[in-house]
């Protein structure tokens, strides 16, 4: 099955601090790749979709200037938070889309997710 | 504007026993396709099984199968044999375009709790 990795799996910073995350699939490429955010107990909530190559495309209510997405290669993405306050504090998890090798069915495979904690 | 209903917050079931996991939707395009996904307390979101809305047949994975019954808008999870590495979140999902389309957002459910008991 497709593998998507995602790092670092935990981060914990100062408030005012930026914050990297990463998203690789690391056996197909994947021209587009999502990012979500999920709050305890609930569901995921996408927050934008990464297209390799052009700019992202946010969901309404997502800050794009906190929350800054580049897709430089087919197998990399990465969500950038920047100056996070401790109401940035979440679960955010990626998702490649295998769209890109024969047979494929669109499915989204996904990250083990990033656990944010701003002090 | 689609929507996924999952009306069961939380389930138990006794390990080796098959259980059900209720999923609805709503859509008006006639072309979209479902996932199941399962959501341990690590947090990694873990594909289980696809659903075509032109597949004739019922979509199988292994111990996963899916109740496609489109009259009804309705995609079930049934789980054969429990076991106890199966507790975990289960979350329905859907996309429009089953092979993909200009979004291929996928919109989630908010999930059903299931724990397995030994």
């Amino acid at each position: 099955g497709a593998v998507v990795s995602q790092h670092p799996s935990r981060v914990i910073c100062k408030s005012g601090t930026s914050v990297k995350i990463e998203c690789r699939s690391l056996d197909f490429q994947a021209t587009t790749m999502f990012w979500y955010r999920q709050f305890p107990k609930q569901s995921l909530m996408l927050m934008a979709t990464s297209n390799e190559g052009s700019k992202a495309t946010y969901e309404q209510g997502v800050e794009k200037d906190k929350f800054l997405i580049n897709h430089a290669s087919l197998t990399l993405s990465t969500l950038t938070v920047t100056s996070a306050h401790p109401e940035d504090s979440s679960f955010y998890i990626c998702s490649a889309r295998d769209n890109d090798f024969p047979g494929a069915k669109n499915i989204q495979y996904f990250g083990a997710g990033t656990r944010l904690s701003v002090l | 504007a689609q929507k996924i209903t999952q009306t069961q917050p939380g389930m138990f079931v006794q390990e080796k026993e098959a259980v059900t996991l209720d999923c609805t939707y709503d859509t008006s395009d006639p072309s979209y396709g479902l996932f199941w996904y399962k959501q341990p307390s690590s947090g990694e979101m873990i594909f289980l099984i696809y659903q075509g809305s032109y597949d004739q047949q019922n979509a199988t994975e292994g111990r996963y199968s899916l109740n496609f019954q489109k009259a009804r808008k309705s995609a079930n999870l049934v789980i054969s044999a429990s076991q106890l590495g199966d507790s975990a979140m289960y979350f329905c999902a859907m996309r429009e375009s089953p092979y993909g389309g200009a979004t291929n957002k996928l919109i989630f459910g908010t999930g059903t709790l299931l724990a397995v008991q030994p």
